[in-house]
């Protein structure tokens, strides 16, 4: 059982370059999220996903780009990339209960952009 | 003024003995919420989590939970050295988005 696994786990860019962050997840969860860590600021919300073909913003969605044709995928990119957007990214799934909303996260990848 | 509030730390605790964390949020229409723990380098891990007013218990975690003064606590019971980790509170905001507070380090010492 996979889970929900990223790639890369590391990546080095420089900036302007166009980089996509992969997210694959094997439970057919219906929800699926993008976050940044940044020290000191937790963990903020890209971009999530309800369902294939249907995402929506977040807290900080700005040079950031999402699709999900499948449900068990759900891609990042950065299309110009900047400095600013040095970060831990994380990946989550979620069944998207209410009552309980957990989320399961992915291994994290992290992006330096030069 | 952030949505959900954390001490940052770090929070240094005898082995042995009561860590208590503490977490304040803005949304007064907020229904559930979580604690995640967040090993250096790993990504957070659900501990617990706590929708109705009054005390949860889960093996040595007890989550507290007081929508009025809007707070919720976690207590971690007989810290071990493996409690040593970075513990993030999230709270389900009125509007169905999940808020990360920036978390609190905690350092459990042998």
């Amino acid at each position: 059982d996979a889970g929900i696994t990223q790639s890369p786990r590391y990546k080095i860019t420089e900036t302007g370059r166009q980089v996509t962050l992969m997210c694959h997840q094997t439970w057919s969860h219906s929800y699926m999220f993008w976050y940044r860590q940044d020290l000191g600021h937790g963990l903020r919300l890209i971009y999530y996903s309800a369902a294939a073909d249907i995402t929506d913003k977040g807290e900080v969605p700005d040079g950031y780009v999402v699709s999900r044709s499948k449900t068990e995928n759900f891609p990042l990119t950065l299309e110009s990339a900047t400095r600013s957007q040095t970060s831990v990214y994380f990946c989550a799934s979620s069944e998207g209960d209410r009552e309980s909303y957990e989320q399961y996260f992915g291994p994290g990848t992290r992006l330096t952009v030069t | 003024q952030k949505e959900v509030e954390q001490n940052s730390g770090p929070l240094s605790v005898p082995e042995g003995a009561i860590a208590s964390l503490n977490c304040t949020y803005s949304d007064r229409g907020s229904q559930s919420f979580f604690w995640y723990r967040q090993y250096s380098g790993k990504s957070p891990e659900l501990i617990m989590f706590i929708y109705s007013n009054g005390d949860k218990e889960d093996g040595r975690f007890t989550a507290q939970l007081n929508k009025a003064s809007q707070y919720v606590s976690l207590l971690i019971r007989d810290s071990q050295p493996s409690d040593s980790a970075t513990y993030l509170c999230a709270v389900l905001d009125s509007w169905g988005k999940l808020q990360f507070g920036a978390g609190t380090q905690v350092v459990v010492t042998p």
